[in-house]
């Protein structure tokens, strides 16, 4: 079946510096992907939608400027987290729609940032 | 109102109980519904889609009522290691964005 592998699966940066993350669809191409974020205990928050060769879609609140999103090919989308800061720590992850509206789910497995 | 709204539990119930989750929608125009499992520390994994007539998989039987807008999911026999939390997702017709409800924390202890 499809996969999304998002990498890395964990990172631990120092406050200030970039991270980026790469989610990857092994099987299959995604024009569309979407990233998320997820605080403890809290449910998935939608951050943006990524489209292929274009701009990315941010939900009301996310700073595009701090989170960078690229999806350059069909396969892969990147999440820079700019100037990180301990707040930023989180659980961020991405995913791909199925073929067709309303169609299941495929989501990376996922990348705990802490920034210290 | 929130678009999908769960009752956030936790549920705590012993093995073997049998549970359910319900989760109300305020879209009419929902289309498309699926229950998703997530353990902690990772990422949401589809547990089963919701038909219009119901569907069963094993131990787990999804429902939908439209006319009331929720969906439901039943646990019978339930499994220590069925403790997690279940999402409700839900797509508008036409729509390739899904809306999350916030889970259910299941804990099934012996």
């Amino acid at each position: 079946g499809a996969v999304v592998s998002q990498h890395p699966s964990w990172v631990i940066c120092k406050s200030g510096t970039s991270v980026k993350i790469e989610c990857r669809s092994l099987d299959f191409q995604a024009t569309t992907m979407f990233w998320y974020r997820q605080f403890p205990k809290q449910s998935l928050m939608l951050m943006a939608t990524s489209n292929e060769g274009s701009k990315a879609t941010y939900e009301q609140g996310v700073e595009k400027d701090k989170f960078l999103i690229n999806h350059a090919s069909l396969t892969l989308s990147t999440l820079t987290v700019t100037s990180a800061h301990p707040e930023d720590s989180s659980f961020y992850i991405c995913s791909a729609p199925g073929q067709g509206y309303g169609n299941t789910i495929y989501f990376g497995e996922g990348s705990w940032l802490t920034v210290v | 109102r929130k678009e999908v709204e769960q009752d956030p539990g936790p549920f705590n119930v012993p093995e073997g109980a049998t549970v359910a989750f319900n989760c109300t929608y305020s879209n009419s125009a929902s289309q498309s519904f699926f229950w998703y499992r997530q353990d902690c520390r990772k990422e949401p994994k589809l547990l089963m889609s919701v038909y219009s007539s119901g569907n069963e998989d094993g131990r787990f039987t999804a429902q939908l009522n439209r006319a009331s807008q929720y969906i439901s999911l039943l646990i019978r026999d339930s499994k220590l290691s069925d403790s997690a939390t279940y999402l409700c997702v839900v797509f508008a017709g036409g729509s390739y964005i899904p809306t999350f409800g916030r889970g259910t924390s299941l804990i099934v202890h012996p």
